[in-house]
């Protein structure tokens, strides 16, 4: 399995950028990065997917260095609401067609915007 | 229709009870996950199912058993559970064609065992 590291924590205040570093050393070829935001006692949601170079949305950016070896989240203007646990996932390419991946978090990062 | 949908929101059960965690989706997904998720924890894989077969199971002990009756439903039964499997579980779907597709996650059901 592709194992990813996060920083546990972080802090920012509103209206800063926050980037987030994941590092995903032993990433397969056919691997995506993906992240997820998850709020407490609720299910994780979909923020950003990439492969490499940049990718934006209109919530976030994710970069991704050539080597692929680590991936950064960047949230502009943080507001209060963007508290939440954030995780980073390289899923795994199945043994066989038609199988599903094996989507693995890892320990997550939690941000904590403050006012 | 994006949504992953869980019933019920919250379950308490004994530890000799016989209960069932339900979830559905009409995404056309063909993929679908069981996570548990501790406080303060990660979701943890439990089972996943593609083309409603059981592709992977993480070593779940059998007082949890999964079923997969069609292409949108994922049942959870539970059977003599003990108090430490109080947690959020969690259903996921996602499509199976594409290497980059997404998942998604249902509300969760927090279920305490007493």
């Amino acid at each position: 399995l592709a194992k990813t590291t996060q920083p546990i924590s972080m802090d920012s205040y509103e209206g800063q950028e926050v980037n987030i570093t994941c590092s995903h050393n032993n990433i397969a070829t056919n691997d995506y990065i993906t992240w997820y935001q998850q709020f407490p006692s609720q299910g994780p949601r979909f923020i950003i997917q990439g492969y490499k170079t940049k990718v934006t949305n209109e919530v976030a950016s994710l970069f991704i260095p050539a080597d692929r070896k680590s991936s950064t989240l960047s949230l502009p203007r943080v507001s209060l609401s963007d508290t939440a646990v954030y995780y980073c996932l390289v899923g795994v390419t199945p043994a066989r067609s038609g199988s599903a991946r094996q989507l693995t978090f890892g320990s997550g990062t939690q941000l904590t915007v403050l006012p | 229709d994006t949504e992953v949908t869980q019933t019920p929101k919250h379950l308490v059960m004994g530890m000799t009870n016989k209960k069932s965690l339900k979830c559905e989706q009409h995404m056309g997904h063909r993929a679908m996950y069981w996570y548990k998720q501790k406080a303060k924890k990660p979701p943890e894989l439990m089972f996943v199912y593609s083309y409603e077969k059981l592709s992977i199971n993480e070593s779940v002990p059998s007082r949890f058993s999964p079923e997969c009756p069609n292409s949108s439903l994922l049942n959870l039964h539970l059977h003599a559970l003990q108090p430490e499997d109080s947690a959020l579980y969690l259903c996921a779907s996602s499509h199976l064609r594409d290497m980059n597709t997404e998942a998604f996650f249902g509300q969760g059901t927090r279920l305490t065992v007493v």
